[in-house]
């Protein structure tokens, strides 16, 4: 199965500032899917990033807040912009196979802690 | 509104019991449904799905999932649970024609015992 990797594995940052988490995949996927996950909690889908269009943002989360890019088949991005306490949460990246019945394949996560 | 349920924050079982994880579901229309494990600090991998068929898939580490439609659930079972099996399981139901959505549940963890 692919690989998938995020970068970095974690990270502490300050109120108001930005930090974009990469997602590497070993192989062309056409979806990719970025969720928020509190600590022993449930999945939150934040967007989906196809390459070659806008991502998609689920109800309660905005571009401006979370940028993504989706520059080709192998890589995206998440930023998190002017961050907050609130934001501190394990960020997943995830891509899908060809369609609604093949699985998802996660990274490992990005622990971000905001102070 | 399209929900996924896992009623049980916690299970806990010892090792060599059979385990059960519960999961149900409301969406529309014909869904499909998997079950993803997490264990700490990594992220979910994937355990087994239902598409269509036989309603009981068996999927990786042994562990099986009986899909009944008519009591809308997919409930996680395994026959002998091992220590290593102590995880966070996850619950997920995609579903729609055309744009489809997943939903994931709450998340059950599993304590097994030695």
């Amino acid at each position: 199965s692919a690989v998938i990797s995020q970068k970095p594995s974690r990270d502490i940052c300050q109120r108001g500032t930005s930090l974009t988490i990469q997602c590497q995949v070993d192989s062309q996927v056409t979806m990719m899917f970025w969720y928020r996950q509190q600590p022993g909690q449930s999945l939150t889908l934040i967007a989906t990033a196809n390459q070659g269009s806008e991502a998609t943002y689920e109800s309660g989360f905005v571009i401006d807040k979370f940028p993504i890019s989706r520059p080709n088949l192998t890589f995206s991005t998440l930023t998190v912009s002017n961050m907050s306490p609130e934001d501190s949460s394990i960020y997943l990246c995830s891509f899908q196979g060809q369609g609604p019945t093949d699985t998802q394949y996660f990274g490992p996560g990005t622990r971000l802690t905001v102070l | 509104a399209q929900s996924v349920a896992q009623p049980e924050d916690q299970v806990n079982v010892a090792e060599g019991n059979p385990l059960t994880v519960k999961c149900t579901y409301s969406v529309s229309g014909n869904p499909y449904l998997f079950w993803y494990v997490q264990y700490p600090n990594r992220g979910l991998q994937f355990l087994l799905k239902y598409i269509t068929g036989d309603n009981l898939v068996k999927g990786s580490y042994g562990f099986e999932a009986e899909f009944n439609k008519s009591q809308t659930s997919f409930h996680l079972k395994k026959p002998s649970a091992l220590v290593s099996d102590s995880a966070l399981y996850f619950c997920a139901v995609i579903w729609g024609t055309g744009g489809f959505k997943t939903i994931f549940g709450a998340g059950t963890r599993l304590f097994v015992k030695a």
